[in-house]
């Protein structure tokens, strides 16, 4: 079974600073790695891809890959109170259908 | 900037009767997707859809449910026989590419009663 965990949290940061929220991933062969957004009751939003190992920046998001250690995370600079949501870790399962993790549910203190 | 859309956004319906959930994809999309979300659980794939065909489905996605694409736009989601467990939000999504990024539509809340 291949699985994607995220720590549920909540985690809570505040406002103008660093939000880290990890990801790991059980399929060792994986190559594609995704990050959405998800606002209570509306769709995931996809905030970042990533598909080398390394950083990837867009913003105020970084996304960063580590394969051999099969983590990937994300990084929201200058956190902003509408950051506030759940964010999801997606990896493709055997071709292209998605299995995210839970998520995890991130709360910015003003 | 192109979406995905879906109708409707609320559909209700009693136990073992047949609802269809549609779908539009980014025009110059290729690969489509159902997915479903149970309140306060995870996202979960049920089915993928390439040139007219499954190309991957599932454990979920078992014979009461069936994908087709109708004519050069629409994309449905046909659950038979609904169930109370079926209650759930529905997302469709498409990308361009195999494994490659997925956009979503805004869900469609289907409540069997």
């Amino acid at each position: 079974q291949k699985e994607v965990e995220q720590n549920s949290g909540p985690l809570s940061v505040p406002e103008g600073a660093i939000a880290s929220l990890n990801c790991t991933y059980s399929d060792r062969g994986s190559q594609s790695f995704f990050w959405y957004r998800q606002y209570s009751g509306k769709s995931p939003e996809l905030i970042m891809s990533i598909y080398s190992n390394g950083d990837k920046e867009d913003g105020r998001f970084t996304a960063q890959l580590n394969k051999a250690s099969q983590y990937v995370s994300l990084l929201i600079r200058d956190s902003q109170p509408s950051d506030s949501a759940t964010y999801l870790c997606a990896v493709p399962i055997q071709a292209d259908g998605l299995t995210f993790g839970k998520g995890t549910h991130l709360i910015i203190q003003p | 900037e192109p979406e995905v859309t879906q109708t409707p956004s609320h559909q209700v319906t009693q136990m073992g009767q047949e609802v269809i959930l549609r779908c539009v994809p980014i025009s110059n999309h290729l690969y489509f997707y159902w997915y479903r979300q149970i309140l306060g659980q995870k996202v979960e794939f049920l089915v993928s859809f390439y040139n007219n065909e499954i190309s991957e489905k599932s454990e979920i996605f078992d014979d009461q449910f069936s994908v087709e694409r109708p004519d050069g736009s629409n994309f449905t989601l046909k659950i038979r026989s609904t169930k109370l467990e079926d209650s759930a939000m529905y997302f469709c999504a498409s990308s361009d590419g195999v494994a490659d990024e997925q956009f979503f539509g805004p869900g469609t809340r289907l409540t069997v009663l």
